[in-house]
């Protein structure tokens, strides 16, 4: 069984592009997680879906960051325009029937993102 | 607000030795607890979970604990192999209002390294 997977699993742009990752999640899965892990902050959770409804974003840095997940087995997570403090390695997640309930999150391996 | 913290955030043992790793947390009203392996430059892998309910959970020779009223989580690791080297984060899902979302928040983590 595949996991989740990310993409691109690196990304190397200038500040002031606009920056696209990309998340599958594990089929049958129906709540999806972004997060962002720094040095400094650690593992942030940004946003979080149930069912491709976001539930929560109150973890999403500012209004340059937008997520969207227009069907259960794709979602994104765009910052336009991005800036140098927005290098970190961006996770997805998923899990199984929602976030009430006791299942693990599996995560994807990541997009380390770096902002010049 | 929650805090998780781990001590120490690095440990370095020989081959073969029993350890633990600790992971405090401020607010006792929790959910659930995971713990979470990280290898370098790969997203987490979800080890053991622990319901609010239970006080321990064993896999193979993992073996974490739960004592609620103190704030505290353990994970005990017998027989420690070169192959357990890895970042190793807790995190604790707090309890949301009736119906509502409940925030999850990960510990820094605890280097360990394995020297065979």
């Amino acid at each position: 069984d595949a996991g989740v997977i990310q993409s691109p699993r690196h990304e190397v742009t200038e500040m002031g592009q606009e920056v696209t990752l990309r998340c599958k999640p594990i089929s049958g899965h129906n709540s999806l997680f972004w997060y962002r892990q720094t040095m400094m902050r650690g593992l942030e959770l940004l946003i979080y879906f149930n069912n491709n409804v976001p539930i929560d974003d109150s973890g999403m840095p500012e209004d340059r960051f937008s997520a969207k997940m227009p069907n259960a087995s794709f979602s994104t997570l765009k910052i336009q325009p991005s800036e140098p403090r927005d290098s970190a390695v961006y996770f997805c997640a998923s899990s199984l029937k929602g976030y009430s309930y006791n299942q693990p999150q599996h995560f994807g391996d990541g997009t380390r993102l770096s902002i010049l | 607000k929650q805090e998780v913290t781990q001590i120490p955030a690095a440990l370095s043992v020989p081959e073969g030795e029993n350890l633990v790793l600790n992971c405090s947390f401020t607010d006792s009203a929790i959910y659930n607890l995971q713990w979470f392996r990280q290898d370098p430059g790969k997203g987490l892998t979800s080890l053991l979970l622990i319901q609010s309910s239970q006080r321990e959970q064993t896999s193979g020779r993992l073996n974490a604990s739960l004592d609620k009223s103190s704030g505290r989580s353990t994970l005990y690791i017998a027989a420690s192999q070169p192959g357990d080297s890895a970042t190793y984060l807790c995190a604790v899902k707090g309890l949301g209002s009736s119906g509502g979302y409940q925030k999850v928040t990960f510990g820094t983590g605890t280097k360990l390294q394995v020297i065979p």
